[in-house]
C-alpha cells in the first residue's frame, strides 16, 4: 500500500493546455516536496511546502498544501515542452524521513 | 560545483552475485539517504545516515542489503546474493542538514542494476 497516492500516472497534453497533478494521503504531513524528474538523472526538488493552506508559485507552476497537510496539488498553467518529466510528491513525516508517491509521467506534446 | 556523484552508472551481474553501488554526496553535507526506484516509479527508501548517529536502517527489505557511510562522507550500499527482484536503479541524495531545518535533498543521477 502506497503512503502517497498520485493521480493521474500518466497525462499527455498539447502544448498550451493546463493541468493539475494530485497528491493525497490519509496520513498528516510535516511539509511536503514537489520534484521533476528527467531520464537517467535524480529528481530535482521544485518547491517545499510547510504550513496547512500554502499555496506557492513558481512561474507557471503552483503548489497547494491541503489545510489538513494531508494532501497536496500541483497546477501547471500553458503547459511546454520543457515540462514533460515525471512528477514526484514527497512527503516528510517522521522525522528525516520522506515518503515518495509513485509519480506522475507528462508529456507535453509540440 | 561538484553535485552527488553514483558508480557505476550501470551494472549488470548474475543473480547470486554480491554488488557494491557507491555514492559521493556534496561536500560539507551531513544527511545521506539512500532510495531504490523501480520502471520510473516513485522511490522507496532504503536507509538514512545522518553524521555520526546511528543510520536508519528501516527501508533496507531484507538482510541481503546493507550500507555503510565512512568519515560521514563516502557511502557505498551492499546487496549480496542478488536477485532479479533487486533490479531497479538506486538513487543516493545528501542534504546540508539532518535536523530537519532543511528539507532539500540533492540527488545523484543512480545506479541502474540489472540482474539476470
Amino acid at each position: 500500500t502506497q503512503l502517497l497516492e498520485q493521480s493521474p500516472q500518466f497525462l499527455s497534453i498539447q502544448e498550451g493546455e493546463n493541468l493539475t497533478v494530485y497528491c493525497n494521503s490519509s496520513s498528516v504531513f510535516s511539509s511536503l516536496q514537489w520534484y521533476r524528474q528527467e531520464p537517467g538523472e535524480g529528481p530535482v526538488l521544485l518547491v517545499t511546502v510547510v504550513t496547512g493552506g500554502e499555496v506557492k508559485k513558481l512561474k507557471r507552476l503552483t503548489f497547494q498544501f491541503g489545510d489538513a497537510r494531508k494532501d497536496s496539488s500541483l497546477h501547471i498553467t500553458a503547459a511546454q515542452t520543457g515540462d514533460t518529466g515525471l512528477y514526484l510528491c514527497a512527503g516528510q513525516l517522521n522525522f528525516n524521513k520522506f515518503y515518495f508517491g509513485s509519480g506522475t509521467k507528462l508529456n507535453v506534446k509540440p | 560545483g561538484a553535485g552527488v556523484s553514483q558508480s557505476p552508472s550501470n551494472k549488470v551481474t548474475e543473480k547470486g552475485k554480491d554488488v557494491e553501488l557507491r555514492c559521493d554526496p556534496i561536500s560539507g553535507h551531513t544527511a545521506l539517504y539512500w532510495y531504490r526506484q523501480s520502471l520510473g516509479q516513485g522511490l522507496e527508501f532504503l536507509i538514512y545516515f545522518q553524521g555520526n548517529s546511528a543510520p536508519d536502517k528501516s527501508g533496507l527489505p531484507s538482510d541481503r542489503f546493507s550500507a555503510e557511510r565512512t568519515g560521514g562522507s563516502v557511502s557505498t550500499l551492499t546487496i549480496q546474493r542478488t536477485q532479479q527482484e533487486d533490479s531497479a536503479v538506486y538513487l543516493c541524495a545528501s542534504s546540508a542538514r539532518g535536523d530537519g531545518f532543511d528539507y532539500e535533498q540533492y540527488f545523484g543521477p543512480g545506479t541502474r542494476l540489472t540482474v539476470t
